[in-house]
């Protein structure tokens, strides 16, 4: 079944640690995105990206890296500047700009 | 700086009402307005997306309206089920990369 893998489900940082979360789709979508849930609200957009080898700053990419070398892969790492990184991250991908998005299961991220 | 609002934060309802759930945005220049719905601790499932051109999407119990000018989406469900209990989100695309900016969400309970 094709869909959007996220892992791991659950992960716990330490301070001045830098963590990565993975997310790979097997839908051949060209765009990808991540976004940051806090409790009780919306979808704040981290990073996104169009096509291989490019994307672009979201509202709230202070703190976070991503890389898109396979057309199937967007990781996103939090690193050690995001101070408050506590947050469940989904991953989402879509065909362009003109078709839904669809998402994976998210991961929960706390701080040890 | 587009924003999006949901109104209200919460809804209950009894088994068999029909409800609507709204959605409004600052900026008009919208490229397509997307409804999610979001079970407790998962990821987004895409409901109905709606092209900046259309006026409203169907899909079985669901319809969803569109109305750029006043800056408002609806979404109806029509005999509602326990089932369709979750939290239900809005998101507007902006007219550049596909930049998505969500609502907070309305979180449904339908009793038996």
């Amino acid at each position: 079944d094709g869909g959007i893998t996220q892992s791991p489900k659950y992960l716990f940082r330490k301070e001045g640690q830098n963590v990565t979360l993975s997310c790979e789709q097997n839908l051949n979508h060209d765009a990808m995105y991540w976004y940051r849930q806090d409790p009780g609200q919306g979808l704040r957009l981290i990073y996104y990206s169009q096509i291989v080898n490019d994307f672009q700053k979201g509202d709230i990419a202070e703190g976070y890296s991503v890389s898109r070398e396979k057309k199937e892969s967007f990781p996103l790492t939090v690193t050690s500047a995001q101070k408050n990184p506590t947050a469940f991250y989904l991953c989402a991908s879509s065909r362009g700009r003109d078709q839904p998005q669809h998402f994976g299961d998210g991961t929960r991220l706390s701080i040890l | 700086k587009q924003e999006v609002t949901q109104i209200p934060a919460a809804l209950s309802v009894p088994e068999g009402e029909n409800l609507v759930l709204n959605c409004s945005f600052t900026d008009s220049a919208i490229y397509n307005l997307q409804w999610f719905r979001q079970d407790p601790g998962k990821g987004l499932t895409s409901l109905l997306l709606i092209q900046s051109s259309q006026r409203e999407q169907t899909s079985g119990r669901l319809n969803a309206s569109l109305d750029k000018s006043s800056g408002r989406s609806t979404l109806y469900i029509a005999a509602s089920q326990p089932g369709d209990s979750a939290t239900y989100l809005c998101a507007v695309s902006d007219t550049n990369a596909g930049k998505s900016t969500f609502g907070d969400g309305t979180t449904l309970t339908v009793k038996p």
